[in-house]
């Protein structure tokens, strides 16, 4: 079966400084890998997501991510935090065969340090 | 363009009660999806409607579960009766392909059982 493990359940970071969450899947094959966040009182929102192609991609609000086939992993990053990114991240796996699940992480509370 | 709504926001009952959960997804979007998240647990796919079709229901718990979409436009989950497991935050997605990619989630509600 898939999972999605987040190792870090809280993660501290001063405004200004890099950031990185972790995210490893189990699935036979290369899943659609995915980050959303979830401000207080908001929905989930996408910040970005693969399919294939470059490794590299880029999101929403100056997110990126990369995925590491050999390392199962799709760690999402930032170079610089603002306040306003305090939220709880998630990640998500779905298989690649259409109308299928999300299978999320247990997801990072992300807390801002001025 | 209006998002997804759910209603309520917060719901706090006492075991053995009856809630119904109201999910409103964009005008349009033939999939909606209803998720669920235990506290401190990961979010967890339930129930997946192709229009009015219950396309995919293998997440729901129980018995206790029953989902509808009259005419394929809004769906209500309601539970009955409510047991303390069932606290948590109820998430409705929709979207307009099978794709998950180009979904969007509502805010939750959040169910919580005395």
């Amino acid at each position: 079966a898939q999972s999605v493990t987040q190792p870090d359940i809280h993660i501290t970071v001063s405004e200004g400084a890099s950031l990185e969450l972790r995210c490893n899947y189990s699935y036979g094959a290369t899943p659609y890998l995915f980050w959303y966040v979830q401000s207080p009182g908001q929905g989930l929102q996408l910040l970005l997501k693969y399919f294939s192609g470059d490794t590299l991609v880029q999101g929403i609000k100056g997110f990126e991510a990369e995925f590491k086939r050999s390392q199962s992993s799709f760690n999402l990053r930032k170079p610089s935090v603002h306040w306003s990114d305090a939220a709880e991240y998630f990640c998500a796996v779905e298989k690649n065969t259409g109308f299928q699940k999300l299978v999320f992480g247990t997801g990072t509370r992300l807390l801002v340090s001025p | 363009e209006a998002g997804v709504t759910q209603f309520p926001s917060h719901s706090v009952i006492e075991k053995g009660q009856t809630v119904t959960l109201r999910c409103d997804p964009i005008s349009g979007h033939d999939n909606l999806y209803w998720y669920r998240r235990v506290m401190g647990k990961e979010i967890k796919f339930l129930l997946h409607f192709v229009k009015e079709s219950k396309q995919d229901e293998s997440g729901m718990p129980n018995n206790r579960f029953l989902a509808e979409r009259t005419g394929g436009t809004y769906s209500t989950l309601k539970v009955q009766p409510a047991e303390l497991e069932d606290s948590g935050v109820y998430f409705c997605a929709s979207s307009q392909e099978g794709r998950l990619a180009k979904e969007f989630f509502g805010p939750g509600t959040r169910l919580t059982v005395l």
